[in-house]
């Protein structure tokens, strides 16, 4: 079955060190998206990207870091800038005016 | 840039009632979608319903349909017959029809609690 994979499902940083995120699609879409969601503040767009080898800033990109090599990955690393990364990370992509597919999200917490 | 409005933050309702969730947003454009997505415990973000603002006719998907006001800018959710499976958060959420610029615009969401 198509759909997006996101790993981990958890995942703890510690102070100063970068992680990465995963988020893999077989559903052939062109553009995919990355969301920080935060209690009470909904889902905010980090990045986002409509064809290989290109991406754009979304509303909260500092501290974060893209690439898009590959149509179906689009990893997200949570860099030492980011000061606050704890929060739930959801991948989404877009093939269609209306299509949008959700990852089922990673859980970062910094310990 | 576009904004969406959840003025709502936590709505109850007793099981087989009914309610309305509300959802204002600002935009210049004259066409666009909006979409009401449905997020359980599990964190899965689920389509409930989506309005293309060209099309006047309210959209409906079963217990779900929304009151789409152009000129108001407003996309409420009714869900009838309220069930316990519908208790989640709500995400109202814009996107304009421009190539490049299809990302998703969300609100601050709506907890939903069904009162057995």
């Amino acid at each position: 079955d198509g759909g997006i994979t996101q790993s981990p499902k958890y995942l703890f940083r510690k102070e100063g060190q970068n992680v990465t995120l995963s988020c893999e699609q077989n559903l052939n879409h062109d553009a995919m998206y990355w969301y920080r969601q935060d209690p009470g503040q909904g889902l905010r767009l980090i990045y986002y990207s409509q064809i290989v080898n290109d991406f754009q800033k979304g509303d909260i990109a500092e501290g974060y870091s893209v690439s898009r090599e590959k149509k179906e990955s689009f990893p997200l690393t949570v860099t030492s800038a980011q000061k606050n990364p704890t929060a739930f990370y959801l991948c989404a992509s877009s093939g269609t005016r209306y299509g949008y597919t959700f990852g089922s999200g990673t859980r970062l917490t910094v310990v | 840039a576009q904004t969406v409005t959840q003025s709502q933050p936590e709505m109850s309702v007793q099981e087989a009632e009914t309610v309305t969730l509300s959802c204002t947003y600002d935009t210049s454009e004259s066409d666009y979608y909006l979409f009401w997505y449905k997020q359980p415990p599990s964190r899965q973000m689920i389509l409930v319903i989506r309005q293309e603002a060209y099309k006047q006719q309210n959209a409906t998907e079963n217990r779900f349909s929304v009151n789409f006001q152009k000129a108001a800018k407003s996309f409420s959710l009714k869900i009838s017959d309220s069930q316990l499976g519908d208790a989640a958060m709500y995400f109202c959420a814009y996107r304009s029809p421009n190539f490049g610029n299809e990302k998703l615009t969300f609100g601050t969401g709506t907890r939903l609690t069904i009162i057995p």
